[in-house]
């Protein structure tokens, strides 16, 4: 079954810094890569995604980039702001198959703070 | 619109004993995925029902169960509960178009 790597556990950066996070994959027939938000308390909440048709995705201050050779994929998040602290979690799928549902396989999250 | 529900938000059992889960899924959708995730970190898969029938399920004891109702919604048990067992679980729902929206999810506790 897939695979899903996701490094580092834990990342502190300081306001308006850029904010890395990278995953791997095993499944190369995998080609749906979401990448969720969750906040204290809260279910994790989807911020971007991306297909495997597409190299390179942007939504404001987060972007996702995606290497379907090397099987990895990372989120960019640009000007951090304190409501950027919250745990991250990359996911990946493969859709547009029933069988498969949408049954993600989630990487291990990372643990994201940003210092005023 | 109302998003994926879940209930009750906390729940506190003993060791042995079973507890219950239930989740609605969002109007139209009717695929409901339940994760676990312990410890604050890390989701795992622990079932997939659609149109009513368990699809899969992940790598878990079979004294985890649930079912999916005509209406969709559905419910997670979890028999002999264990102190491991303590974990938040959460339940999905999707329409095929990839994105899963999550509810707040249940908090389980086993003394």
């Amino acid at each position: 079954g897939e695979n899903v790597e996701q490094h580092p556990s834990t990342l502190s950066v300081q306001e308006g810094d850029s904010a890395v996070i990278k995953c791997t994959y095993s499944d190369s027939a995998s080609n749906y890569f979401p990448w969720y938000k969750q906040e204290l308390g809260k279910g994790p909440q989807l911020i971007i995604d991306i297909r495997s048709n597409v190299g390179e995705k942007k939504d404001q201050r987060i972007a996702v980039t995606l290497n379907k050779t090397a099987k990895h994929f990372s989120l960019h998040i640009t000007e951090t702001q304190p409501e950027d602290s919250a745990v991250y979690f990359c996911a990946a799928s493969i859709e547009g198959i029933k069988a498969a549902g949408n049954k993600l396989t989630f990487g291990g999250g990372t643990r994201v703070l940003v210092k005023p | 619109e109302a998003g994926v529900t879940q209930s009750p938000t906390h729940l506190i059992k003993t060791r042995g004993q079973q507890a219950t889960l239930r989740c609605s899924p969002i109007s139209g959708h009717t695929s409901v995925y339940w994760y676990q995730q312990a410890l604050g970190l890390g989701l795992q898969f622990l079932l997939w029902y659609d149109e009513g029938e368990e699809r899969n399920r992940g790598n878990f004891p079979p004294r985890f169960s649930g079912r999916q109702f005509p209406n969709y919604s559905s419910e997670l048990n979890v028999n002999a509960l264990e102190l491991e067992d303590s974990a938040l679980y959460l339940c999905a729902s999707t329409s095929y178009t990839g994105e899963l929206f999550f509810g707040e999810g249940s908090r389980l506790t086993v003394l």
